[in-house]
């Protein structure tokens, strides 16, 4: 079964900093990728996916994830966060041929201001 | 469209009731998915639901929990007795393929 690591368990930035989230898996086939947020107290919501094509997937509110088949990894970016941003941030993956979506541990991101 | 809509909200319950959450898909969606968030151990799937049948139950943690679909916009997660280790945050999510799942608002279940 699919499985998926997120490394940073809690990133501390001053707003305007640049952002990486790191993200891997584990699944030989073709996977399909997501990254999701979810804000104090809310539920999750998707932040940008990757199913094929170009590897540089942008997403809402300034964020872009890329996707590296030969490292397993798929790691989420935004050169410059906001206070707004502080939230957990979730990357999930689902193999090509089934929904069963598996999510990663999570990466608590707190922006200063 | 109204979302993935989760009912109660919030529940609070005394140890070996039984608890029973609801949620209403999004007209469409063939799948539908229950998790559990916790501090301790994150998101779980719990089981899921392609056109209504079960397909994966493997995560339901005991024979305390069970969840049925008995049509296309309805499902419930039944945990019956309650223990207070089940407290957690528990999302229903859908969606049409695996084009991406969206999440309901959640209900967050305490067991006293």
């Amino acid at each position: 079964a699919q499985s998926v690591s997120q490394h940073n368990h809690h990133v501390i930035l001053s707003e305007a900093a640049s952002l990486e989230l790191g993200c891997n898996y584990s699944y030989g086939g073709t996977v399909n990728l997501f990254w999701y947020v979810q804000y104090p107290g809310q539920h999750l919501q998707l932040l940008l996916k990757y199913f094929s094509g170009d590897p540089l997937v942008k997403g809402i509110k300034g964020f872009e994830a890329e996707f590296i088949k030969s490292k397993f990894s798929f790691n989420l970016r935004k050169p410059s966060v906001q206070w707004s941003d502080t939230a957990e941030y979730f990357c999930a993956v689902n193999a090509g041929n089934n929904n069963d979506m598996r999510f990663g541990a999570g990466t608590r991101l707190t922006v200063k201001p | 469209d109204a979302g993935v809509i989760q009912s109660p909200r919030h529940e609070v319950t005394e140890m070996g009731q039984e608890v029973t959450l609801r949620c209403k898909p999004i007209s469409g969606h063939d799948y539908l998915f229950w998790y559990r968030q916790t501090m301790m151990r994150g998101l779980e799937l719990l089981i899921y639901f392609n056109n209504n049948v079960p397909i994966d139950d493997s995560g339901m943690p005991e024979d305390r929990f069970s969840a049925k679909m008995p049509n296309a916009s309805f499902s419930t997660l039944k945990i019956q007795p309650s223990e207070p280790r089940d407290s957690a945050v528990y999302f229903c999510a859908s969606s049409w393929t695996n084009y991406g799942y969206t999440f309901g608002s959640g209900t967050r279940l305490t067991v006293v």
